[in-house]
């Protein structure tokens, strides 16, 4: 399968705990982005990557969230001291420069936080 | 004001018939313009780019107004199977952003 893969696809943990996910984006893509989905609303932008460099990051996003593409292939996004306004579904997409501008999702991973 | 608006419904129709959903953004120096389709609990996936020209692919068809600021997208002969959430995407304006409205609920039934 050469889609995008995340990893865990469910995450319960309790409030004040830290949490990763991560994202295997499409091999040759060089755009990756992480979205959060809550119930009712659409995908709302957290954080993007070109190849390694993270060159945009959501003015809403906190200082307890942290992401990385250490090679420019995978990433993960961290949570820390998680509390229960972060329980939501973390979407990572992946896209080609040049093309269309199409998002690859994967199938997410839903934090859920006690 | 948000940069895409969509209206939430939800857009309850019977089988087989047409059923529009509009689209406006904010952002005058956008370039791209798309729909993407998310069934319950999935992840968004691409239904159709919208050019300036307008397009079509089968029952559906999408339209850009650019002086306007509106995208549309038109089902015609509505499936049961088309019941989903349709989401506007607006992405370019000095940004590589794609910016996703709230989503538009459609229900088909028999």
């Amino acid at each position: 399968d050469t889609g995008v893969s995340q990893d865990p696809r469910h995450k319960i943990t309790k409030r004040g705990q830290n949490v990763t996910f991560r994202c295997d984006p499409i091999s040759e893509h060089n755009r990756l982005y992480w979205y959060r989905q809550t119930l009712g609303q659409g995908p709302e932008f957290l954080t993007y990557f070109q190849n390694e460099a993270q060159l945009e990051k959501s003015r809403l996003l906190s200082d307890r969230f942290s992401a990385e593409r250490p090679k420019g292939s995978f990433s993960t996004l961290e949570i820390q001291r998680t509390e229960q306004g972060d329980s939501a579904m973390y979407l990572c997409a992946s896209s080609l420069i040049g093309t269309t501008g199409e998002l690859f999702f994967g199938e997410g991973s839903r934090l859920t936080v006690l | 004001r948000k940069e895409v608006e969509q209206d939430p419904g939800p857009f309850n129709v019977p089988e087989g018939a047409t059923v529009a959903f509009n689209c406006t953004y904010s952002n005058s120096a956008s370039q791209s313009f798309f729909w993407y389709r998310q069934d319950c609990r999935k992840e968004p996936k691409l239904l159709m780019s919208v050019y300036s020209s307008g397009n079509e692919d089968g029952r559906f068809t999408a339209q850009l107004n650019r002086a306007s600021q509106y995208i549309s997208l038109l089902i015609r002969d509505s499936k049961l199977s088309d019941s989903a959430t349709y989401l506007c995407v607006v992405n370019g304006g000095g940004s590589y952003i794609p910016t996703f409205g709230r989503g538009t609920s459609l229900i088909v039934h028999p």
